[in-house]
């Protein structure tokens, strides 16, 4: 069975840095392109970006609002999928969900609070 | 970036009736590839989005029968040919063909 447990999410002040962390089972995760999305609390789905698999290149592309602030990055050896998040404003509040390139697959999500 | 739109927003359904939702997007989708990459995903209250439909009309392993996607180019739709009531939920469209990907804004159904 696929499954992805995320973690790492908290309270953090503006201006400071979180790292959350994706584990991913049940599929061979060195082949899989993974993405994070986000949900800010009662509003819809956005994208925060994705990684390639080391075979296609592991490269990353970001969404606007974050491109500059956070990083995605992987490592195979522990199937884990990471997004290190730095400069955190308020508007970055959300839950932050990992899923298979193709979204077919999330987990359930870590929170994400960004305040003083 | 390209902007998804879905109506209605709010869709209250009988129990048992079909219902329709209808995404656009502000350009094609599709890819030069061949295939037009467009997913619906439903999120039922204070769970995770769960991908229903790929790629237009391919549903994922799991999703009843009664959920069918349709479209091509910018125009989309999902329809449900028979609502029951653990449809309740958000839904929404998203594009994977121009990067970044975007979702729709989502249509909440719920029962009348």
């Amino acid at each position: 069975e696929v499954q992805l447990v995320e973690s790492g999410g908290g309270l953090v002040k503006p201006g400071g840095s979180l790292r959350l962390s994706c584990a991913a089972s049940g599929f061979t995760f060195s082949n899989a392109w993974m993405s994070w999305v986000r949900q800010a609390p009662g509003k819809g789905l956005e994208w925060v970006g994705r990684i390639k698999s080391k075979t296609d290149g592991g490269t990353t592309d970001y969404a606007a609002p974050v491109k500059g602030r956070f990083i995605i990055s992987r490592d195979d050896s522990k199937n884990t999928l990471y997004l290190q998040m730095n400069s955190l404003k308020t508007e970055d509040t959300a839950m932050y969900y990992c899923a298979t390139g193709g979204v077919g697959t999330w987990g359930q999500g870590t929170l994400v609070t960004v305040s003083s | 970036d390209v902007v998804m739109t879905q109506s209605p927003l709010s869709l209250p359904v009988t129990l048992g009736q079909p219902a329709s939702i209808s995404c656009r997007s502000s350009q094609s989708l599709l890819y030069s590839d061949g295939n037009t990459y467009l997913n619906w995903f439903q999120q039922r209250p204070g769970q995770s989005p769960r991908r229903l439909i790929y790629k237009v009309s391919n549903r994922d392993s799991g999703v009843p029968d009664r959920f069918s996607g349709s479209g091509s180019g910018t125009d989309f739709t999902l329809k449900i040919s028979r609502v029951e009531a653990e449809d309740v939920g958000v839904y929404y469209c998203m594009q994977g063909t121009h990067w970044p990907f975007t979702f729709g804004p989502g249509t909440k159904v719920d029962i009348k």
